[in-house]
């Protein structure tokens, strides 16, 4: 099946620091997804990005599909920006399921 | 409008009981999904369903079952637990009838088995 690798595994910013995210897949998707776990567990929809570039506030995400990769940016982080990010992709040979990476872990410190 | 809700959040049981699990969606999304998170192991796909009875393995479905007579509940059921399924467990829903569109998650029941 479609491997799905997120970098950093964890990552250590000040407050007010900018960071970019990757998530690299092995194989084509016709849908990718971002999604932030905060630290109560619970996992929120960031961004739907097969392709293109999206922005939301001090959140943008880039996906380049011909290249199979994917970037999340967080300008100006904020303590409340901590928590786990993670990559999912859908194929369309797979159905309707979404495999995701293993997650960055984000710590941002005041 | 409460979209998806998962109960109990937090569920303490032993090893060999039955034990069913939650959730319940408000927007009459097709697509229902059941994940595990584990340390280690990320999210992984237990069970999924397209619609009314109609459902699917993932890529754990060992010891699990599901249904889905209603298009709005889609229980999970540990028919004899074990210790191994102590995790985090999460519902999803998507609308439409493919892949392309979001999917959206509910607050996870923190199931553990003693």
């Amino acid at each position: 099946g479609i491997q799905v690798e997120q970098s950093p595994p964890d990552l250590i910013l000040q407050e007010g620091a900018n960071s970019t995210l990757r998530c690299n897949f092995s194989d084509s998707v016709n849908n990718l997804q971002w999604f932030h776990q905060n630290p109560w567990g619970q996992l929120i929809n960031l961004f739907y990005i097969p392709s293109g570039t999206k922005q939301n506030g001090r959140l943008s995400a880039t996906t380049v599909a011909t290249e199979r990769y994917s970037l999340l940016y967080i300008s100006s982080s904020q303590t409340t920006d901590s928590g786990v990010y993670f990559c999912a992709v859908v194929q369309e040979t797979s159905g309707s399921r979404l495999t995701f990476g293993e997650g960055t872990q984000l710590t941002v410190n005041p | 409008d409460a979209g998806i809700t998962q109960s109990p959040r937090y569920k303490i049981t032993e090893t060999g009981r039955q034990v069913t699990l939650m959730c319940h969606q408000t927007w009459s999304h097709s697509y229902m999904f059941w994940y595990r998170q584990d340390l280690g192991h990320g999210l992984r796909l237990i069970y999924y369903s397209a619609a009314a009875d109609i459902t699917d393995k993932g890529e754990v479905p060992d010891g699990y079952v599901v249904s889905r007579s209603k298009t709005e509940n889609f229980p999970l059921t540990l028919e004899s637990a074990t210790r191994s399924q102590t995790s985090v467990y999460f519902c999803a829903t998507r609308g439409g009838s493919s892949y392309n569109s979001p999917l959206h998650f509910g607050n996870g029941t923190r199931l553990t088995v003693t």
